[in-house]
């Protein structure tokens, strides 16, 4: 089973662009990368999924290299909103998928 | 939407109370989890079920139980409530995909306090 490997915790100022990076060595070839993206006393929700090279949506975008060995999460012109736990995810979609989760990192976005 | 609720926001037992966390989702997802969060420990899995009637272990099944008898609910046993299993709890669910990855579906969490 894959394990993700994430930043604590990240810095960062209003109308920044943030960039998380998720390393997951371990990742099997059926594979898909998601992120979660968690507010306090809510549960997470999904933001983004890709298998490789590059994904987009109206949110975030998700790069992913050749190798598929880390993935890194995109937030274009942050707001103080995007303060939140996030969370990278690796896995199949099949049956009896445990789907463990890594300890997350916490963006702040600062004023 | 897909929507995965939890019967209980908030609750307070005592030590050694047998405790039930319902779940429930609308979407004919196959697969259920039960996570547990505290805080700088991330999301744990306790156990997780692909079908009814069927579970399997996560990272920390020790102390608590499941059942699914039916498919779209899914509860969590806590047999003996202790103070160390004060928590927020997760449940969530998901579709089979295979080859589709995954999209999990949380509730909005279960806060329990054991005193």
């Amino acid at each position: 089973l894959a394990k993700t490997t994430q930043p604590i915790s990240m810095d960062s100022y209003e109308g920044q662009e943030v960039n998380i990076t998720c390393s997951h060595n371990n990742i099997a070839t059926n594979d898909y990368i998601t992120w979660y993206q968690q507010f306090p006393s809510q549960g997470p929700r999904f933001i983004i999924q890709g298998y490789k090279t590059k994904v987009t949506n109206e949110v975030a975008s998700l790069f992913i290299p050749a190798d598929r060995k880390s993935s890194t999460l995109s937030l274009p012109r942050v707001s103080l909103s995007d303060t939140a736990v996030y969370y990278c995810l690796v896995g199949d979609g099949g049956a009896t998928n445990k789907l463990i989760f890594g300890t997350g990192t916490l963006l702040a976005v600062q004023p | 939407d897909v929507k995965v609720t939890q019967s209980s926001r908030y609750l307070v037992k005592r030590t050694g109370e047998k405790v039930f966390l319902e779940c429930v989702q609308d979407m004919d997802h196959e697969n259920m989890f039960w996570y547990r969060q505290d805080p700088g420990l991330g999301l744990r899995l306790i156990y997780f079920s692909y079908d009814v009637k069927m579970k399997e272990k996560g990272d920390i099944p020790e102390g608590y139980s499941v059942s699914r008898e039916k498919k779209e609910r899914f509860s969590l046993i806590l047999e003996s409530a202790s103070t160390n299993q004060t928590s927020m709890y997760l449940c969530a669910s998901s579709l089979t995909q295979d080859g589709a990855g995954n999209t999990i579906y949380f509730g909005e969490g279960s806060w329990l306090t054991v005193v």
